[in-house]
């Protein structure tokens, strides 16, 4: 059984670091073709792609956002994470990561979700 | 980059109707276009896989067509159970896209 849970600070100040983490089971992250992927919504509105990593620790990120952007992994606790650094007020969202493999559909798994807020 | 740019954004629709949802890509994608739906405070929900695969478990009523930029969602018999934002992806390069979003609502 697949399954992805985020963590995330909650709340967090202008100019701060945001570090998100994913923790998930079922898969792992040192199979060939496997990756984990980041994804955030703003409160009503649509899904925004951030970043990918595979299996192989190739990463991809949005280019948009890419300059504060970095995907990592711990493939020994099966941990993905994400880091976003100067944070502001846009970046209030919620963040889910999901999973995906070569072969077979993106994204077929997902997190619940994790609200974080930037706020001074 | 490559743009997806996904209409309508809104759609109302009564019980029973075909429904179709679009997504223009910017440049040629291939085959690499999915559909999500998204319920009201729950993660998104993969529907369809590279334009045409139905994806484990989701009703037959939901299909998907297109090649290269263009591509339509059909919900072809709408359900009370349907009302949700869709959203479309692609994943043909390494950096992927969504579109925009169309909130599906009951007339």
């Amino acid at each position: 059984q697949v399954t992805l849970k985020e963590s995330g600070p909650g709340i967090l100040q202008p100019s701060q670091t945001l570090s998100l983490t994913c923790t998930f089971s079922g898969f792992s992250l040192s199979t060939y073709g496997m990756g984990v992927g980041w994804i955030r919504q703003p409160s009503g509105k649509g899904l925004e792609w951030l970043a990918n990593i595979w299996w192989d620790d190739d990463k991809y990120y949005n280019p948009s956002l890419k300059n504060r952007l970095t995907i990592s992994k711990d493939t020994s606790n099966n941990q993905a994470f994400l880091k976003i650094t100067n944070v502001d007020t846009a970046d209030t969202a919620t963040y889910y990561c999901a999973r995906f493999n070569y072969g077979s559909p993106p994204f077929d798994y997902w997190g619940q979700g994790v609200m974080v807020t930037v706020s001074s | 980059d490559i743009q997806m740019t996904q209409s309508p954004s809104f759609l109302s629709a009564s019980v029973g109707d075909r429904v179709t949802i679009n997504c223009k890509a910017s440049q040629n994608i291939n085959k690499y276009l999915d559909w999500y739906q998204q319920k009201l405070g729950e993660a998104p929900k993969l529907l369809i896989y590279n334009t045409n695969s139905l994806h484990t478990g989701i009703p037959s009523r939901f299909s998907g067509s297109g090649s290269g930029t263009d591509f339509t969602l059909t919900i072809s018999s709408l359900q009370p159970e349907d009302v949700a934002t869709y959203f479309c992806l692609q994943h043909n390069s390494g950096t992927w896209t969504f579109g925009g979003g169309t909130k599906l609502e009951l007339k």
